[in-house]
């Protein structure tokens, strides 16, 4: 069965400092993955995905992830943080043949201080 | 376009009552998701729909929950009765055809029981 670890339950980090938030998932073939961010009191927003090709992906506001079949990993990174970024952050993982259901991670709340 | 439309966006209501939630998919969108947050269990989905029929509703957490999607721009999810652990934040998402396609997620209700 799939399943989605985020090991990080809470983040904090200082405005301007890198970032790189974990997730590690269980899936016997390619995953369908993707990062979605909750900001308070909204709904899910996606900041990317990965179904296939480079291995690199690029997302909104600055966000990539970087798949590593050999880790079973999708980590979120950026290079710079900005305040705005404090939110929720949920990794998920689809099947790749129907990516109708998405198993979403317990998520990371992420802390900005100035 | 609105993005997904749920309402109400705040529900309080006493145990043993019935609460109805609204749900409208984006414009073309042909699948449709509901989903539970809470803190406890994070994101549950509890049912998805593709071209108004339902699909998968293994998450529906008992027979007091019921969910109907009557056309391509309506689904309601009701509870009847309502307890105390139902309160949580319940989340509509909508997705286009097309494989791989993220979805999109509406507000959410919070919902409370007392």
């Amino acid at each position: 069965a799939q399943s989605v670890t985020q090991p990080d339950i809470h983040i904090t980090v200082s405005e301007g400092a890198s970032l790189e938030l974990r997730c590690n998932y269980s899936y016997g073939a390619t995953p369908y993955l993707f990062w979605y961010v909750q900001s308070p009191g909204q709904g899910l927003q996606l900041l990317l995905k990965y179904f296939s090709g480079d291995t690199l992906v690029q997302g909104i506001k600055g966000f990539e992830a970087e798949f590593k079949r050999s880790q079973s990993s999708f980590n979120l990174r950026k290079p710079s943080v900005h305040w705005s970024d404090a939110a929720e952050y949920f990794c998920a993982v689809g099947r790749s043949y129907n990516t109708d259901k998405l198993i979403f991670g317990t998520g990371t709340r992420l802390q900005v201080f100035p | 376009d609105a993005g997904v439309i749920q309402s109400p966006r705040h529900e309080v209501t006493e145990m043993g009552q019935e609460v109805t939630l609204r749900c409208k998919p984006i414009s073309g969108h042909n699948s449709l998701f509901w989903y539970r947050q809470t803190m406890m269990r994070g994101l549950e989905l509890l049912i998805y729909f593709n071209n108004n029929v339902p699909i998968d509703d293994s998450g529906m957490p008992e027979d007091r929950f019921s969910a109907k999607m009557p056309n391509a721009s309506f689904s309601t999810l009701k509870i009847q009765p309502s307890e105390p652990r139902d309160s949580a934040v319940y989340f509509c998402a909508s997705r286009s055809p097309g494989q791989g396609d993220e979805q999109y997620f509406g507000p959410g209700t919070r919902l409370t029981v007392t």
